[in-house]
């Protein structure tokens, strides 16, 4: 079944240091993976995706996600927090073998950086 | 830009009583989205939309309804609102669907919504 996994519900992190928030996923077939961010009170916004290519993404607002097939992983990370990070974040994953379009998507990570 | 449009953001609602939750979008975008999400999970699918005049269920159906009567709106009914229906409800759009190449999904703000 499909499936997506984050396994921490908050990451606490100190301005300027490098930040990790994990992701890993089951799919039958090829994987489409998705990032997105929620601020406070605000609808999702999209950060980056992986659709094929290179394995490491980069996206919006100086964030990256590595794409590991044989850990099936799709970590987000940015080099140096900033406050204006601190959010909720969530993965999602469409397995590329169904037809429809339904995005599967993680419970979310609690991201708070600390001044 | 507008974007995703959603109304009202707050609502409280008895049980039984029945409501519409607006969602229009200026994007001509043919895709629309219904996700409801509740606290610690993800986002569940309930209906989305290819097109005016074509629906279908997403993950959790159950205890609503849609239409998409044109390419801008696609609203969300609830019929007899019952208590496991308080949840935040967001509507989305994107074209072509969000897993396609250079695509995503654009969010409204979402409805909060309270069935008591």
């Amino acid at each position: 079944a499909q499936s997506v996994a984050q396994p921490e519900d908050q990451v606490n992190v100190a301005e300027g240091n490098p930040l990790t928030v994990k992701c890993t996923y089951s799919v039958s077939g090829n994987p489409y993976l998705f990032w997105y961010v929620q601020y406070p009170n605000r609808g999702l916004q999209f950060l980056l995706k992986y659709i094929t290519g290179d394995n490491l993404v980069k996206g919006s607002y100086g964030f990256e996600a590595e794409f590991n097939k044989s850990q099936t992983s799709f970590h987000l990370k940015k080099p140096s927090a900033l406050v204006s990070d601190s959010a909720l974040y969530f993965c999602a994953v469409r397995d590329g073998l169904k037809s429809n379009y339904q995005l599967i998507w993680g419970a979310g990570t609690k991201l708070i950086i600390k001044p | 830009n507008a974007g995703v449009t959603q109304t009202p953001k707050f609502r409280i609602l008895k049980i039984g009583q029945s409501m519409t939750l607006q969602c229009t979008q200026d994007m001509n975008h043919n895709y629309m989205y219904w996700y409801r999400q509740d606290p610690g999970m993800g986002l569940k699918l309930i209906y989305y939309s290819v097109g005016a005049g074509i629906t279908d269920k997403g993950e959790v159906p159950n205890g609503y309804n849609v239409s998409r009567s044109t390419t801008e709106d696609f609203p969300l009914r609830l019929e007899l609102a019952a208590p496991s229906q308080t949840s935040v409800y967001f509507c989305a759009s994107s074209y072509p669907p969000p897993a396609n190449m250079n695509t995503e999904a654009f969010f409204g703000q979402g409805t909060r919504l309270t069935v008591v």
